[in-house]
């Protein structure tokens, strides 16, 4: 069973452009959360989305960012017009439930560079 | 408050010492504290986890104890190897309307020294 798959590993992208990461969960789990890493920081949580719904996405920054969770394919986090804030690493875990006693399978990451 | 406060930020012990990480938190509500090991360049993996009506999980080398009381928890991992050698987050969740998002400390870096 394949784990829980990101693409691209890394992401440059120029300020102004559009940022797609993409998460694939792992087999069987409906479940996806997607955390952000600033360097030298922890993880802070983004959105939690179920097939085809945004179920919490309360550490969303209220611009530019978006997420999805289609009914066939990845979820993807996408960014619009990127700034120098925005280069850090992107995870997202994958759950069979979901909830606190679901164990979280994390991704390798997307790290996006913004120049 | 939703932080997680973790102490230290660095940790160096020699091999076949013990490796103590600190947690402390402020949201009562939180019932589920997992240990993450990270390695560079990897997404983190899930170490050992408790909920707070135990005091103390043992798995292996790595044991968690957690004090309800005092809002605390901690990772203790005996006989340390430079293959320990890794960033460690502690974090924490809750049921409900959180839905199991976890909120992470600011991690710790572990170095083991041969």
């Amino acid at each position: 069973n394949a784990g829980v798959m990101q693409n691209p590993r890394h992401l440059v992208r120029r300020r102004g452009q559009e940022a797609r990461l993409r998460c694939s969960p792992m087999k069987g789990h409906s479940h996806v959360y997607w955390y952000r890493q600033l360097p030298e920081e922890g993880l802070k949580f983004m959105v939690y989305l179920q097939k085809e719904n945004i179920i919490d996405e309360s550490g969303m920054p209220k611009e530019r960012f978006s997420a999805e969770f289609p009914k066939e394919g990845p979820s993807i986090l996408r960014i619009q017009q990127v700034v120098r804030g925005d280069s850090a690493a992107y995870f997202c875990a994958s759950s069979p439930f979901g909830g606190a006693l679901s164990e979280q399978y994390f991704g390798p990451g997307t790290r996006l560079t913004v120049t | 408050q939703q932080q997680v406060k973790q102490s230290p930020q660095s940790l160096i012990v020699q091999k076949g010492g013990i490796s103590i990480i600190n947690c402390a938190y402020e949201n009562t509500a939180f019932d589920y504290f997992p240990w993450y090991q990270q390695f560079p360049g990897k997404g983190p993996a899930l170490l050992i986890a408790i909920r707070p009506d135990v005091s103390e999980k043992k798995e292996g080398r790595f044991t968690i104890s957690f004090n309800k009381s005092a809002k605390q928890f901690s990772l203790h991992i005996m006989d340390s190897q430079p293959g320990d050698s890794a960033t460690y987050f502690c974090a924490a969740s809750m049921d409900g309307t959180s839905y199991g998002k976890l909120t992470f400390g600011q991690g710790t870096i572990l170095t083991v020294h041969p």
